[in-house]
C-alpha cells in the first residue's frame, strides 16, 4: 500500500522565495495534517484538516505560511516569502479518523533550506 | 495544561539488553497515548497505543507498553534490543475535548551498542 507522499525531498531555496510543499494522503484517510521538526522546538503540529476542511491552524507561525486542501487526495503548505527561520522538516500525515484512537500515519518529509 | 514528558534525551543499551525508555502523562480523563518511532530520514512510525482494557499494550517490533495509571507513565518496553531498534522515539498523546491534536513529547534517542 502506498504511504504518505510528500515532494519535494528537500527543497533548497533563497530568502523571499515563495516555497510549496505538497502532499498526497493514504486513499480513504480522512484527516491531514501538516508539522514541523527543529531541533529548538521539536515537533509542532501546524494545522489540520478534516473532510477536506481546515480544522485547526492555530500552529500556522504568521501570516505567511498557508495551507490548502483542495480535495482528498492532496494538500499543500506555502511559505511567501521564506524566511531563514522557516528550515525546517516538513511533514505531512494523514489518519482515517479525526481524533482518539486513529493513529496517524505520516510522510517521509521535505527537508527544506531558506538560504 | 496536558502534557507527556520524557525525562531522558537519551538511553543507552547493549544489544541483547532489555530497553525502557520512559513517558510520564498529565492527562485528564482517560487519556490516549501513543508511542512513534522515527529512523533517520524517515516520518514517524506508529508502534502502539492505548486507550482502554489491558494495561500492558503489544506493538510492532516486539515493543511493548505499560500503563500505570498510579503513577502516570506508559513507558515502552522490549525485552532485547537490536541494533536497529536505534532511533528517536516520541510518546504522545491526544488532546481530546475540543481538541483532536496529537501532542507529542520532546523525543528520546536510543543508541544500542553491538
Amino acid at each position: 500500500d502506498a504511504g504518505v507522499i510528500q515532494s519535494p525531498r528537500h527543497e533548497v531555496t533563497e530568502m523571499g522565495q515563495e516555497v510549496t510543499l505538497r502532499c498526497k494522503p493514504i486513499s480513504g484517510h480522512n484527516s491531514l495534517f501538516w508539522y514541523r521538526q527543529t531541533m529548538m522546538r521539536g515537533l509542532e503540529l501546524l494545522i489540520y484538516f478534516n473532510n477536506n476542511v481546515p480544522i485547526d491552524d492555530s500552529g500556522m507561525p504568521e501570516d505567511r505560511f498557508s495551507a490548502k486542501m483542495p480535495n482528498a487526495s492532496f494538500s499543500t503548505l506555502k511559505i511567501q516569502p521564506s524566511e531563514p527561520r522557516d528550515s525546517a522538516v516538513y511533514f505531512c500525515a494523514s489518519s482515517l479518523g479525526a481524533g482518539g484512537g486513529w493513529p496517524q500515519h505520516f510522510g517521509d518529509g521535505t527537508r527544506l533550506s531558506i538560504l | 495544561a496536558q502534557s507527556v514528558a520524557q525525562p531522558e534525551d537519551q538511553v543507552n543499551v547493549a544489544e541483547g539488553n532489555p530497553l525502557t525508555v520512559k513517558c510520564t502523562y498529565s492527562v485528564s480523563g482517560n487519556p490516549y497515548l501513543f508511542w512513534y518511532v522515527q529512523y533517520p530520514n524517515r516520518g514517524l512510525q506508529f508502534l502502539l497505543k492505548y486507550i482502554t482494557g489491558d494495561n500492558l499494550v503489544k506493538g510492532s517490533y516486539g515493543f511493548e507498553a505499560e500503563f500505570n495509571k498510579s503513577q502516570t507513565s506508559f513507558h515502552l518496553k522490549k525485552p532485547s534490543a537490536l541494533v536497529s531498534d536505534s532511533a528517536l522515539y516520541f510518546c504522545a498523546f491526544y488532546g481530546g475535548g475540543a481538541t483532536n491534536k496529537l501532542i507529542f513529547g520532546t523525543g528520546t534517542l536510543l543508541a544500542v551498542q553491538p
